[in-house]
């Protein structure tokens, strides 16, 4: 069965620091991937997604994620935290049927003034 | 502004009551979906239509109903066989029937009396 794992649960860095979220995924073909972000008591936003092609995408917001198949991962990456960053993002896959988006259960992004 | 909508906000629910979640879009896109968020749970799929008249059972239907009788509105139900029914109720829809990309509404919050 396709799952998602994220698995930091909370992450603090300080603002313009870098920063990393992880996902690690299990999904026998080639999966398509995504990353959400959601502030407190709002809906999700799609940041990016990957289908296929170049494994590094951009995103808006200045995020980007790199698809590397043989680590089944799927990092959410970006140079330069800012405060308005801080929300709860989340890492999804689509398990190829309709309906069948998997979600990871979020990291939520502290950031340190 | 094309997007998605879902009201209200807030929504309180006494023992024994159905109660019903508005969700409506105007972004023309086939396919509409209900998830349920709890705390460190990510989002796990209610039910889902592709199109008109027509919907499926997602993970944890048993308690809930829809409906999907215009292309633009898919109203969740509530029914008071949901033993345990606090939580943020989320909204999406995808252009198409694959439902790979799928964009959400702004969120409702059910709370119990």
């Amino acid at each position: 069965a396709q799952s998602v794992t994220q698995p930091d649960i909370h992450i603090t860095v300080s603002e313009g620091a870098s920063l990393e979220l992880r996902c690690n995924y299990s999904y026998g073909a080639t999966p398509y991937l995504f990353w959400y972000v959601q502030s407190p008591g709002q809906g999700l936003q799609l940041l990016l997604k990957y289908f296929s092609g170049d494994t590094l995408v951009q995103g808006i917001k200045g995020f980007e994620a790199e698809f590397k198949r043989s680590q089944s991962s799927f990092n959410l990456r970006k140079p330069s935290v800012h405060w308005s960053d801080a929300a709860e993002y989340f890492c999804a896959v689509w398990g190829g049927s309709q309906g069948n988006l998997i979600f990871g259960k979020g990291t939520k992004l502290s950031v340190k003034p | 502004d094309g997007g998605i909508t879902q009201s209200p906000k807030y929504l309180f629910r006494k023992e024994g009551q159905n109660v019903t979640l508005s969700c409506e879009q105007n972004l023309n896109h086939d396919a509409m979906y209900w998830y349920r968020q709890d705390p460190g749970q990510g989002l796990r799929l209610i039910y889902y239509s592709q199109i008109v008249n027509d919907f499926q059972k997602g993970d944890i239907a048993e308690g809930y109903s829809v409906s999907r009788e215009k292309k633009e509105s898919f109203p969740l139900t509530v029914t008071s066989a949901q033993k345990n029914p606090t939580a943020f109720y989320l909204c999406a829809s995808s252009i198409n029937d694959r439902g790979e990309t799928q964009y959400f509404g702004p969120g409702t919050r059910l709370l119990v009396l």
